[in-house]
C-alpha cells in the first residue's frame, strides 16, 4: 500500500514568489492536514481538508491557502513568499475520525532566497 | 488555544538505559493522542491512545494516557542508538486536527 506522496521533494523560491506543493494521501484516507516544520516554531498546523472542504484552519495569514480535488488529493499554496516561509512542509493524511491514525508524507522543503 | 508541552525537552542517555518521555496538553474536544518519531524527514507513527489507564506496547515501547491529568507518558525501555529521534505528541481534536508540542529530543550513546 502506497503511503502518502509528497512533491516535489525540495523548492528553491525567491521572495515574492509563489509556490504549489501537493499531497497524495493513502488510498481510502479522506482527510488530509498540512503543517509547517522549522527549527523555532516546531510542527504548526496550517489547515485540514476532508471531502473537499477545508474542516479546520491554523493561524497562518491568508497568503497560505489549499484546496482538496475529488480524489482526496491536495494542495497547498503560498502566495507572495518571504524568507520565513522557508520551512518542511508535510502533510497528513487519515480516515478521518476520532481513533484514527494519521501518517506523514516525507515532505517539501521550501527554501526562499 | 491547544496547547502541547512536552518535557524533557532533551535527554541524553546510553545504551540500555530506560527513559520515559513526559506529554501534557490543554486542547478544546480532545479525541486522542497520538505519539510519533522523528529522525529524518516524516514522523513515524508510533502509537495512538483514546482511553485512560490503557497501555500500548510496541516491543521496547510502550505509552498510556491519563486523561484526568490531561496527560500521557511514553516509555523506552533498553535503548539502542537506533532510538535517537526527537519523539513527538499530539492530541487530536476537531476534525483531525494534531497540535504537536516541541518534542523530546533523545540521544543514545553507545
Amino acid at each position: 500500500k502506497a503511503g502518502v506522496t509528497q512533491t516535489p521533494r525540495y523548492l528553491i523560491k525567491t521572495r515574492g514568489q509563489q509556490v504549489t506543493l501537493s499531497c497524495s494521501p493513502i488510498s481510502g484516507h479522506r482527510s488530509v492536514s498540512w503543517y509547517q516544520q522549522t527549527p523555532g516554531q516546531g510542527l504548526q498546523f496550517l489547515f485540514e481538508y476532508f471531502s473537499e472542504t477545508q474542516r479546520n484552519k491554523g493561524n497562518f495569514p491568508g497568503r497560505f491557502s489549499g484546496r482538496q480535488f475529488s480524489n482526496s488529493r491536495s494542495e497547498m499554496n503560498v502566495s507572495t513568499l518571504e524568507l520565513g516561509d522557508s520551512a518542511l512542509y508535510l502533510c497528513a493524511s487519515s480516515r478521518t475520525g476520532a481513533h484514527t491514525e494519521a501518517f506523514f508524507g516525507q515532505g517539501t522543503r521550501l527554501t526562499v532566497v | 488555544e491547544d496547547k502541547v508541552v512536552q518535557s524533557p525537552l532533551s535527554l541524553v542517555v546510553h545504551e540500555g538505559d530506560t527513559v520515559t518521555l513526559n506529554c501534557s496538553y490543554e486542547v478544546t474536544n480532545f479525541r486522542s493522542l497520538l505519539w510519533y518519531k522523528q529522525e529524518k524527514k516524516a514522523p513515524t507513527f508510533l502509537f495512538m491512545l483514546t482511553s485512560s489507564g490503557i497501555e500500548k506496547k510496541s516491543g521496547r515501547l510502550s505509552s498510556i494516557l491519563d486523561k484526568k491529568e490531561l496527560s500521557s507518558i511514553l516509555n523506552i525501555t533498553a535503548t539502542q542508538t537506533g532510538d535517537s529521534a526527537i519523539y513527538l505528541c499530539a492530541p487530536k481534536s476537531s476534525g483531525d486536527k494534531l497540535t504537536f508540542g516541541t518534542g523530546t529530543r533523545l540521544a543514545v550513546r553507545p
